[in-house]
């Protein structure tokens, strides 16, 4: 299958500074990327769904402006975490798709932030 | 609103059967996907249904009633290493993934 690729897989950073996050499909172009969250023992959380050259489309809930999402080419979109705080840890995974229609998304290796 | 329900969690034994099942109910139906995610990694792809029936894959098999919104993987001789999270997702008339909470699935000896 397709390959996504996501980095860093961990990152711990201090509180009040960003943490960017990249996504990266590596053999076919993502039209469509989609950030989700998930915190320890519950389910994938969408956070927003970006395509390349237009602006990022945010669940009700996220903010916009703290989690700064760029899908500037087919290949590669990030998550900007800004001034990050301590609830914001958690488990980061992006999911790429080919194109509109029924396609299964391919995940990255999803990022763990820890916050301290 | 749109829902996915499927158990949060179920036990089975070492080379027994298991069926896992999810129920749903979304604005339109582009197909059924089911991933599993062991803890602390990504969702890897298990399975599309589209049209109803059973799709066989391995030990893995999936089950689609669209009338009855409908869908279980069915897991056959289980290994230790199936202990995973197994996630339903449903891909809505807008291309929409929409997700199950996932149903935990321990294997014991």
């Amino acid at each position: 299958g397709a390959v996504v690729s996501q980095h860093p897989s961990w990152v711990i950073c201090k509180s009040g500074t960003s943490v960017k996050i990249e996504c990266r499909s590596l053999d076919f172009q993502a039209t469509t990327m989609f950030w989700y969250r998930q915190f320890p023992k519950q389910s994938l959380m969408l956070m927003a769904t970006s395509n390349e050259g237009s602006k990022a489309t945010y669940e009700q809930g996220v903010e916009k402006d703290k989690f700064l999402i760029n899908h500037a080419s087919l290949t590669l979109s990030t998550l900007t975490v800004t001034s990050a705080h301590p609830e914001d840890s958690s488990f980061y995974i992006c999911s790429a798709r080919d194109g509109t229609g029924d396609t299964e998304a391919f995940f990255g290796q999803g990022t763990r932030l820890t916050v301290v | 609103g749109q829902n996915i329900d499927q158990p949060t969690e179920m036990t089975a034994t070492e080379g027994a059967i298991v069926q896992i099942n999810c129920t749903y109910q979304t604005s339109g139906f582009n197909g059924l996907f089911w991933y599993q995610q062991h803890a602390g990694e990504a969702p890897t792809f298990l399975s599309y249904n589209v049209l109803d029936g059973l799709e066989e894959k391995g030990r893995f098999s999936s089950f689609l009633s669209r009338s009855k919104g409908y869908s279980y993987l069915l897991l056959k001789e289980l290994q230790m290493k199936d202990s995973a999270s197994y996630l339903c997702a449903v891909l809505d008339s807008n291309y929409q993934l929409i997700w199950g909470a996932g149903t935990k699935l321990i294997i014991k000896p």
